[in-house]
């Protein structure tokens, strides 16, 4: 089976460019979660959405940081402009949400870079 | 407001050596209470889960008993292995039963032949 499918594995980029990650979930999981990874700050939950819609974006750092979720199978991070304090490790995980909390499933991940 | 505390790292045993990395958690009721192992290069993937209090989760000789009495929820292993090299994050939902999981910060384990 096909886990949680993130691209690009790795971005590089320079600041003030536009820099959009990708997520498919896992089919027939209706929750979605955005974190980030830093050495600094370790795990931090940015976004999270529940049948598509957005639960809770406490965690996005500020407006340059936006999540969308079209549909069930896919969702974006964008961030827009970049700035080098971006650079991280971004994780989607998905689960499915039947009562309560339930064990999320984490993809690779994308490693941004902003230089 | 809740939250996951574990040892800081790093932990770094010799093969075979006994684990212990220590998570205690506050929280609103008794929430179910998970450890996740990230290997290098990967993403969280779940390690066990205990749902409610005196469970006891295991998973490739680990284990760690949900014990309310001191909230706590620590890993151990009897022999660790080299492949067993990773970090470790307990995590526990925020307010007791939402599905946004909180974090511990993560102890990194090394396992040396």
């Amino acid at each position: 089976d096909a886990g949680v499918i993130q691209s690009p594995r790795h971005e590089v980029t320079e600041m003030g460019q536009e820099v959009t990650l990708r997520c498919k979930p896992i089919s027939g999981h209706n929750s979605l979660f955005w974190y980030r990874q830093t050495m600094m700050r370790g795990l931090e939950l940015l976004i999270y959405f529940n049948n598509n819609v957005p639960i809770d974006d406490s965690g996005m750092p500020e407006d340059r940081f936006s999540a969308k979720m079209p549909n069930a199978s896919f969702s974006t991070l964008k961030i827009q402009p970049s700035e080098p304090r971006d650079s991280a490790v971004y994780f989607c995980a998905s689960s499915l949400l039947e009562s309560g909390t339930d064990t999320q499933y984490f993809g690779p991940g994308t490693r941004l870079t902003v230089l | 407001g809740d939250s996951v505390t574990q040892m800081e790292g790093p932990v770094t045993l010799s093969e075979e050596a006994f684990l212990t990395i220590n998570c205690t958690y506050t929280a609103t009721g008794y929430p179910s209470l998970f450890w996740y192992v990230q290997y290098p290069g990967e993403g969280l993937q779940l390690l066990l889960k205990a749902t409610k209090a005196d469970d006891k989760g295991s998973n490739k000789g680990f284990e760690a008993t949900y014990r309310k009495e001191t909230t706590s929820f620590h890993l151990e292993k009897g022999s660790v292995q080299v492949s067993d090299s990773a970090v470790y994050f307990c995590a526990s939902p925020f307010q007791g039963g939402s599905e946004k999981l909180v974090f511990g910060k993560g102890t990194k384990l090394t396992v040396n032949p």
